[in-house]
């Protein structure tokens, strides 16, 4: 079975661009969470969505933002992109809502802003 | 808000040492423990987790946690650290409706 499939695996974009970052879930998995990973600064919780909504949001600025589709896959968006948006963002899915289940994650998309 | 917090920035311990590592949460209600490992280079691995039932639980390579429900706390423990458990171990919480969150990771260094 495969797991939580990520792409691209690096990125590397410039100043004042977007950014689009996808997510595949475990098959089977309806939720889906968005972590950043900088340099030095543990998993800082970014969204999560459940069921096609988002039930949560961390404290980023609204230029981070996302969707999840009917297949239960999510893109991640970063408009106007800043040189401290480089870190690893990584993508989690557990089966449904996150009471009583544990969240797997993929392998992480790197963001480097120039 | 949930939050967690994890004792130690980074652990440096020689080969058959034990190891504790420390993690508290503040949430009042029922909630899910967890703690990850994140392997030099490899992506964020379960590790073990507590749901209900006997505190003390037992993962993968030879680690376990003990639940204490008194002190907020969720402390991983392995009697033997070998050189392969260098790693960043993360704690994390969640509990209904609400997402998981994370501890601010414990970095492991063991010398050979």
């Amino acid at each position: 079975e495969a797991g939580v499939t990520q792409s691209p695996t690096h990125l590397i974009k410039t100043r004042g661009q977007q950014a689009t970052l996808r997510c595949s879930p475990i098959s089977g998995h309806t939720s889906v969470y968005w972590y950043q990973q900088a340099l030095g600064l543990g998993l800082q919780f970014l969204l999560w969505y459940d069921e096609g909504e988002e039930r949560n949001r961390g404290n980023f600025p609204p230029r981070f933002s996302g969707r999840q589709f009917p297949n239960y896959s999510s893109e991640l968006n970063v408009n106007a992109l800043e040189l401290e948006d480089s870190a690893l963002y990584l993508c989690a899915s557990s089966l449904q809502g996150s009471a009583g289940n544990t969240i797997y994650f993929g392998e992480g998309s790197w963001l480097t802003v120039v | 808000a949930q939050s967690v917090s994890q004792h130690n920035h980074h652990v440096i311990l020689s080969e058959a040492a034990s190891l504790e590592l420390g993690c508290n949460y503040s949430y009042g209600g029922t909630v899910n423990l967890f703690w990850y490992v994140q392997y030099p280079g490899q992506h964020l691995q379960l590790l073990l987790k507590y749901f209900s039932g006997d505190p003390l639980v037992k993962g993968i390579k030879g680690f376990e946690a003990e639940f204490i429900k008194s002190k907020f706390s969720f402390n991983l423990r392995k009697p033997s650290v070998q050189w392969s458990d260098t790693a960043e171990y993360f704690c994390a919480v969640s509990s209904r409706g609400q997402n998981f969150v994370f501890g601010p990771g414990t970095r492991l260094s063991v010398l050979p």
